[in-house]
């Protein structure tokens, strides 16, 4: 079956550790996109790409950094800097044209120990 | 700045019929979306609006008015599997997503 997989569901960080959120999709998609989401607010956009190897920052990307080296995988690295980093993260995916829907994994959950 | 308004909480009865509205101000517009979230899961894809007017899938059906700004997410015959998020996303002229925080509808026997 064709989707988008997230890994883990669960991710525990400690104070000054970096982190990886793996996102990979077999829907031949061009685009992906990674988004915080935190109690009561809505989703906001951390990076995106629209093609392999090319990446832009959204609205909150500091403190991640992402990399876009094949068009299946798409990881999100949540570094030291990111003083808040407790959140549910979202991996989402899209064909190229503009007014697709986005399709969404299951999400990551990461907490701080 | 650009904003999605959406109630926080909404209940329900089994078997009844529910609006949720969505009222957006945005730089421009290039369509609305409506997803589906279960607690502690991925959105699912609804509906998408462009043009003014109902569109009805099913149980589900989403009314759009661009001159006011408001979007509709209009369920019937609502069953308990229905208890969940409902999120708004409007595109605007940049071809960005932006996000309303999401209705949490609560369904009661």
């Amino acid at each position: 079956d064709g989707g988008i997989t997230q890994s883990p569901k669960y991710l525990f960080r400690k104070e000054g550790q970096n982190v990886t959120l793996s996102c990979e999709q077999n829907l031949n998609h061009d685009a992906m996109y990674w988004y915080r989401q935190d109690p009561g607010q809505g989703l906001r956009l951390i990076y995106y790409s629209q093609i392999v190897n090319d990446f832009q920052k959204g609205d909150i990307a500091e403190g991640y950094s992402v990399s876009r080296e094949k068009k299946e995988s798409f990881p999100l690295t949540v570094t030291s800097a990111q003083k808040n980093p407790t959140a549910f993260y979202l991996c989402a995916s899209k064909p190229g044209r503009e007014i697709q829907p986005q399709h969404f994994g299951d999400g990551t959950r990461l907490s701080i120990l | 700045g650009q904003n999605i308004d959406q109630p926080t909480e909404m209940t329900a009865t089994e078997g009844a019929i529910v609006q949720i509205n969505c009222t957006y101000q945005t730089s421009g517009f290039n369509g609305l979306f409506w997803y589906q979230q279960h607690a502690g899961e991925a959105p699912t894809f609804l509906s998408y609006n462009v043009l003014d007017g109902l569109e009805e899938k099913g149980r589900f059906s989403s009314f759009l008015s661009r001159s006011k700004g408001y979007s509709y997410l209009l369920l019937k015959e609502l069953q308990m599997k229905d208890s969940a998020s409902y999120l708004c996303a409007v595109k605007n002229s940049n071809y960005q997503l932006i996000w309303g925080a999401g209705t949490k509808l609560i369904i009661k026997p």
